[in-house]
């Protein structure tokens, strides 16, 4: 069963713009992770958050973490033609991970 | 780096057809996985391996076995293909650890005509 569900489904940016995504999950977690596929591809790990971490960047990537309301949220900024994808939120269940249906963001030139 | 390969990137079988998919990861990881993507759906698990000869069901494993003989080659058996099997397959391997990312292949796109 998934864990974690993403809002928007869907997002259109201009070139430039931040991107901004949410997670909500259900139970408790140890660790979230953030992944983005490319059109017809696999996933590639972005980033993860521990249970105990409220933020963490990586380049243009802030991830945040709020397990009181069991919510994350990924910001692209400055996002790029190249940032066009799919993102996943996924939680960890042991060593398995549940997947939420994701964000399909488009950047326009 | 971590490579993930998958046996086929586009497959196309017929209804009743027995179907392998195979997995190789080269990164010595004793977990994989299988999973399928649908649209809307996402990312739902059938099988996964946390070591040589066992395995665990996962979310959706009816009408799906595994097979792993090795530690680097995890297979996806459809034992008799159906239509409502036409999906994207994916294949990911990890470390024993919930800390630690999961590394996909490139995916394959099954469709049973």
């Amino acid at each position: 069963s998934q864990q974690g569900e993403e809002d928007p489904q869907a997002l259109s940016i201009q070139e430039g713009e931040n991107a901004t995504m949410n997670c909500s999950y259900k139970t408790s977690i140890n660790n979230l992770q953030w992944y983005r596929q490319n059109s017809g591809r696999g996933l590639v790990h972005l980033i993860l958050i521990r249970s105990n971490e409220r933020e963490k960047h990586s380049g243009r990537l802030r991830v945040t973490l709020d397990t009181s309301k069991k919510s994350s949220s990924l910001l692209i900024t400055a996002s790029r033609a190249a940032d066009t994808a799919s993102y996943f939120c996924a939680t960890d269940i042991g060593y398995k991970l549940s997947f939420g249906a994701g964000t399909t963001v488009t950047v326009r030139a | 780096d971590v490579k993930v390969t998958q046996s086929s990137r586009y497959l196309v079988k017929r209804t009743g057809e027995k179907v392998f998919l195979e997995c190789v990861q080269d990164m010595d990881h004793e977990n994989m996985f299988w999973y399928r993507q649908d649209p809307g759906l996402g990312l739902r698990l059938i099988y996964f391996s946390y070591d040589v000869k066992m395995k665990e069901k996962g979310d959706i494993p009816e009408g799906y076995s595994v097979s792993r003989e090795k530690k680097e080659r995890f297979s996806l058996i459809l034992e008799s293909a159906s239509t409502n099997q036409t999906s994207m397959y994916l294949c990911a391997s990890t470390f024993t650890s919930s800390y630690n990312e999961q590394f996909f292949g490139p995916g394959t796109r099954l469709t049973v005509l």
